[in-house]
């Protein structure tokens, strides 16, 4: 079955930048998307279609895929992005998700 | 606007049977499928199978095949989990979601509030 990996911490400083990676076989084929978890709610959708925003997502997101790799980027970063964030891919009709990485804003 | 309103946290017994209802308003119930998604206790996200509203159609994932039924009922816009020969391990917090498609891809744009199911022995 097809795999997602995910650092499962990244620390950034406010208002720099943070990149979040996926990694999977031929991930640049395929169609990443990306959604962010604070703690004891519903994760929201913030990248789709490797680098699509949904309405209402700050422009601070962006994503990027190509090769093995996924990134979504965080430029500006504010203390309230800190959550965790999931990739995701579509393979042979499943969902696949990558484990998740914690996100520190420090 | 989209909305998807999760049935109430179900506390079972090992062995026994839950079912999770997910009532969906603001958008055409028949025109997105629903996907099922968990959350065990501190851990990541793991999808559990798809349903397309408009046929009943469903896509489970294979760990799951044989335990879980997807169903829907049009005519209130509501889905269905059902998980049965429940372990601890299900202990969790059940998604449902709906997935948008486009370009060959997936994805899931609407999630529930989440039903927290407890497996106890």
């Amino acid at each position: 079955s097809y795999e997602l990996t995910q650092p499962p911490s990244v620390s950034v400083s406010p208002g720099q930048t943070a990149s979040i990676t996926c990694s999977g076989d031929k991930l640049g084929n395929k169609y990443a998307s990306w959604y962010q978890q604070k703690p004891g709610q519903s994760p929201v959708l913030v990248i789709y279609q490797d680098s699509k925003r949904p309405s209402g997502i700050p422009e601070r997101f962006s994503g990027s895929n190509s090769g093995n790799t996924a990134t979504l980027t965080i430029s500006g970063t504010q203390a309230m992005d800190e959550a965790d964030y999931y990739c995701q891919a579509w393979d042979s009709s499943t969902v696949v998700f990558g484990g998740g990485t914690k996100l520190t804003v420090l | 606007q989209v909305q998807l309103v999760q049935s109430g946290a179900e506390v079972k017994k090992s062995g026994a049977s839950v079912k999770v209802s997910c009532k969906a308003s603001g958008y055409t119930f028949t025109g997105y499928y629903m996907h099922w998604v968990r959350q065990a206790p501190g851990q990541g996200l793991e999808w559990m199978g798809r349903i397309n509203p408009n046929n009943g159609g469903t896509n489970y994932a294979q760990k799951f095949q044989g335990r879980v039924t997807m169903t829907r009922d049009t005519s209130i816009s509501t889905a269905y989990l059902e998980l049965s020969s429940l372990r601890s391990d299900d202990t969790a917090v059940y998604y449902c979601t709906r997935g948008s498609e486009g370009g060959g891809s997936s994805w899931i744009d609407y999630w529930g509030q989440g039903t927290l199911v407890t497996v106890s022995s």
